[in-house]
């Protein structure tokens, strides 16, 4: 079965600052792999989908990678703001076409 | 955005009373999921559609039904609502095939009393 593991799960920093979220599964035998952000009382916007022959996908100040040998996924957001504040899930679609999620990252970006 | 409604957006309702969560979608996808999100828990799948009238169950499927009758609409019934159904619930969809992104949409927040 595929486990999902979001590290750490929460994070606090000031505005400004480099970050990287880090997914990590079991099973490399994956299709893809999305990050989703979920602000509070709201439901989930996908931000990235990297397939599972691709390495990075960006888009505007995110960049997210993949290395299926070693299970990994890291979403980097460069020049964090405190909008980007919010919760940051990782899912992971096998051959059941179903995906599995992480926990998900707490992010808070301070003035 | 991709298309899709939840109905109701808010619910209150009684311990033992039925209750049927809504969503619809615009986008024409094969794949509709119904997920419940808890504290402690996160993301939990219910049940899931691959297609019209073709369902399956997820790994909290007891004391939930669902139906798929048109593409467009998959819907969630709670037969006899208990306290521990109370939850934030999530329909997501996806167009089909391995390399598709899933969809959410806004959630239902169903509170039992």
């Amino acid at each position: 079965k595929q486990e999902v593991t979001q590290i750490p799960a929460a994070l606090s920093v000031p505005e400004g600052e480099n970050l990287v979220l880090n997914c990590s599964f079991t099973d490399s035998a994956i299709y893809n792999l999305q990050w989703f952000r979920q602000d509070p009382g709201k439901g989930l916007t996908s931000l990235l989908l990297i397939q599972s022959s691709q390495r990075e996908q960006t888009s505007g100040r995110l960049n997210a990678s993949l290395d299926k040998s070693s299970g990994r996924s890291t979403l980097y957001i460069a020049a964090s703001q405190p909008g980007d504040s919010a919760t940051y899930l990782c899912a992971v679609k096998g051959g059941s076409y179903i995906p599995t999620f992480g926990r998900g990252t707490s992010l808070i970006v301070h003035p | 955005d991709a298309g899709i409604t939840q109905s109701p957006r808010h619910k209150v309702t009684e311990t033992g009373t039925p209750v049927t969560l809504r969503c619809h979608q615009t986008e024409n996808h094969r794949y509709m999921y119904w997920y419940r999100q808890d504290p402690g828990h996160g993301l939990r799948l219910i049940h899931y559609s691959y297609g019209v009238k073709d369902t399956d169950k997820g790994e909290v499927s007891d004391g939930y039904s669902v139906s798929r009758s048109k593409t467009e609409d998959f819907l969630l019934t709670l037969e006899s609502a208990t306290s521990s159904q109370t939850s934030v619930y999530f329909c997501a969809i996806s167009e089909g095939g391995g390399d598709q992104p899933q969809h959410f949409g806004d959630g239902t927040r169903l509170s039992i009393l």
